[in-house]
């Protein structure tokens, strides 16, 4: 139980375009869903907390305008990176707290690797 | 907000060698959990533990709430142990912090 999925799981996209990632939690219904990004050999810094049928919270230093996140249904998120640059380049992971095991508890999907030419 | 420190940040151990990895938290949490980060990403849960004693198989995970810090227990290692061991927390809510890592890399 308690898994998440994540599509595409690896994208390559020109600059100055969008692209949308997906994060559905597949056998549990997810009321709170968070999106990080992950940089080469460093740790996940977290980016939005995302709760079905409210906006998304954001960290500190995290550009919303440019970081859209629509958390639509209790099953589905999305993050769409608009007018990427090659800085926005990274791994971006999803994950979603079940209720399962522990409250608080987060399931990791398995990652999106953006590359942005 | 708070803060997490993991050490040691490398670790290299031979096949079968035993090891600790430790995790410690700047304040009391709601939260914490321990994952292992295979190399192609995936952050595979080990242990939700804000509190108490648990074991799975070879692993196990120690935390003292009181006294903030949480240890991960590694015994008889094999290959497939090696990865980044992540400890994450969190406080008051949601918000999960997460530490530097530990990179362990088993030699057979």
């Amino acid at each position: 139980g308690a898994v998440v999925s994540q599509h595409p799981s690896r994208v390559i996209c020109k600059s100055g375009t969008s692209v949308k990632i997906e994060c559905r939690s597949l056998d549990f219904q997810a009321t709170t869903m968070f999106w990080y990004r992950q940089f080469p050999k460093q740790s996940l810094m977290l980016m939005a907390t995302s709760n079905e049928g409210s906006k998304a919270t954001y960290e500190q230093g995290v550009e919303k305008d440019k970081f859209l996140i629509n958390h639509a249904s209790l099953t589905l998120s999305t993050l769409t990176v608009t007018s990427a640059h090659p800085e926005d380049s990274s791994f971006y992971i999803c994950s979603a707290t079940s209720g399962i095991g522990g409250p608080y508890e987060q399931y990791f999907g398995p990652g999106t690797r953006l590359t942005v030419t | 907000g708070i803060q997490v420190e993991q050490s040691p940040p490398d670790l290299i151990l031979q096949e079968g060698a035993n090891s600790t990895l430790r995790c410690n938290f700047s304040d009391s949490v709601n939260n914490l959990q321990w994952f292992h980060q295979n190399p192609w990403g995936q952050l595979i849960n080990l242990f939700y533990i804000p509190s108490g004693t648990k074991q799975n198989g070879r692993l196990s995970a120690t935390t003292v709430a009181t006294e903030r810090y949480s240890l991960l227990y590694i015994s008889s290692s094999q290959t497939t142990d090696s990865g980044v061991y992540f400890c994450a927390a969190a406080t008051g809510g949601f918000k999960t912090i997460f530490g530097a890592g530990t990179r362990l890399f088993v030699k057979a």
